[in-house]
């Protein structure tokens, strides 16, 4: 199957973190992406991981991928307003990411 | 990355009609591809645009309601022809950058209402 499941909805408070969850079904997913889809914006590539780890952290954000499982999380350290978004979870299962299957989308909203 | 525009931004338009979406890169890209986010949801796959070539699409899309092209390495058109309101939608153009084969970046997308 082709599917990329998240949650609809996170509710976080402003300097919490955020834990955003992702499960997908293909094994031989090569490549899993975050991307970033703010109000009336387009989406913007955040970060990706390699199918062979299974940790990446840039800056505020970590991702972690637990193959196993096929299960990818985002976690937003220190969540500002500015990370109010749609964050969407996506697969490629070639190596030129040429067809990228993207879950449903979680929305993200900060509270103060 | 690279630098992508899309014309329109956005538009409205009545049902019968067609409409090209143009996607302008800045650099050369080996690939670029056509996605629909309908309201509300997440982005399917249209098609991928070949340079010279027919675009190959996914299933579910034909190349007479959503021709394509791509004259060159950096542009490519979109139409959505014979409107009707189930294609309104988001239309997003990516692309993958040459030597940065796993990486796919989006423009910003075109709104398009169908009345």
């Amino acid at each position: 199957g082709e599917d990329v499941e998240q949650s609809l909805f996170l509710s976080v408070r402003e300097g919490d973190s955020s834990v955003i969850n992702c499960t997908y079904t293909d094994s031989s997913s090569t490549y899993l992406y975050w991307y970033k889809q703010e109000p009336g914006a387009g989406l913007q590539l955040l970060t990706y991981i390699f199918s062979n780890m299974d940790m990446k952290q840039d800056q505020r954000l970590t991702v972690l991928l637990n193959k196993k499982d096929k299960h990818l999380s985002l976690r937003i350290a220190d969540t500002q307003t500015g990370d109010s978004a749609i964050y969407f979870c996506a697969e490629s299962r070639d190596s030129s990411a040429s067809k990228i299957i993207f879950g449903s989308g979680t929305r993200l909203s900060i509270r103060p | 990355s690279a630098v992508i525009s899309q014309k329109p931004s956005r538009d409205i338009c009545q049902r019968g009609t067609s409409l090209t979406i143009q996607c302008q890169v800045d650099s050369q890209v080996t690939m670029m591809f056509w996605y629909r986010q309908q309201p509300g949801q997440s982005l399917t796959l249209i098609a991928t645009a070949n340079q010279g070539s027919e675009a190959t699409y996914e299933s579910g899309f034909v190349i007479d309601k959503f021709p394509i092209s791509r004259p060159n390495l950096t542009f490519s058109t979109l139409t959505v022809s014979n409107m009707s309101p189930e294609d309104s939608s988001i239309y997003l153009c990516s692309v993958e950058v040459v030597g940065v084969s796993y990486e796919q970046y989006f423009g910003p997308g075109t709104r398009l209402t169908v009345t």
